[in-house]
């Protein structure tokens, strides 16, 4: 089963508001509000930054927040910070028998 | 808090297997909350969960289907860890692989520090 679509890059200033897009289908994203985020520093593990589409884990920084709208979940980063400049990779639980999808990655630039 | 703390070999050969464990500290592998999995990336195929244990009155496993025929995760109670066994390797196989707590719903919370696993003769 093919991994959600994220766009491969994204950019912003310092300050600024960005938003990642990951789609799936009505089977995984759409079907389902059990959309994951992780954030990931070259060389390090992936680190959970939203569950459950717009749920935060204790320690994450309200400056992430997460949407869904059909088959299509959202991360917005708002305050650009430098050290927000990572990788992001989207997940969804899917009926398949795969259980869950992680999407291509998108790398946030910080100008 | 939990930590994960990820042990085994970094090269392994074609058709060989490769074995991987993983500690839990500040957790126990038998708790009735606890989901225990194996999750690996590489550039080709992205971030990629293999399969997971876990302890419901009895113990369970589920696996990916790429790698059902040739997979094996244990869970180790007297060691308070879990292992990943997957058979006959190829090249294919080489990527970081992460042990992780968390389930299909609310994600995967804990990280284990990765292991890069080079699949080499």
């Amino acid at each position: 089963q093919s991994a959600l679509t994220q766009p491969a890059s994204v950019s912003g200033s310092p300050g600024q508001s960005i938003t990642i897009s990951c789609t799936g289908t009505s089977s995984d994203v759409g079907g389902y509000y059990y959309v994951s985020w992780y954030q990931q520093h070259p060389g390090k593990a992936p680190k959970l930054m939203i569950y459950e589409v717009i749920k935060r884990p204790s320690g994450v920084s309200d400056r992430f927040s997460g949407s869904k709208s059909g088959n299509t979940a959202s991360l917005t980063i708002s305050g650009l910070q430098a050290e927000d400049e990572a990788d992001y990779y989207c997940s969804s639980y899917t009926s398949s028998n795969t259980y869950v999808l992680f999407g291509g990655g998108t790398k946030l630039t910080v100008l | 808090q939990v930590q994960l703390q990820q042990s085994g070999p970094g090269l392994v050969e074609p058709s060989q297997t490769l074995s991987l464990t993983c500690a839990i500290f500040g957790d126990s592998v038998a708790s009735n909350s606890g989901v225990w999995n194996w999750i690996r990336q590489s550039p080709s195929r992205g971030l990629e969960w293999l399969g997971r244990t876990y302890y419901r009155s009895k113990w369970y496993n589920d696996y990916a289907v790429s790698v059902k025929s040739r997979i094996v995760i244990n869970p180790e109670t007297s060691n308070n860890q879990f292992s990943l066994h997957l058979n006959f390797v190829t090249a294919e196989d080489t990527a970081v692989y992460y042990c992780s707590k968390g389930d299909f719903w609310s994600g995967f919370a804990y990280w284990g520090q990765g292991i890069q696993v080079t699949v080499s003769s």
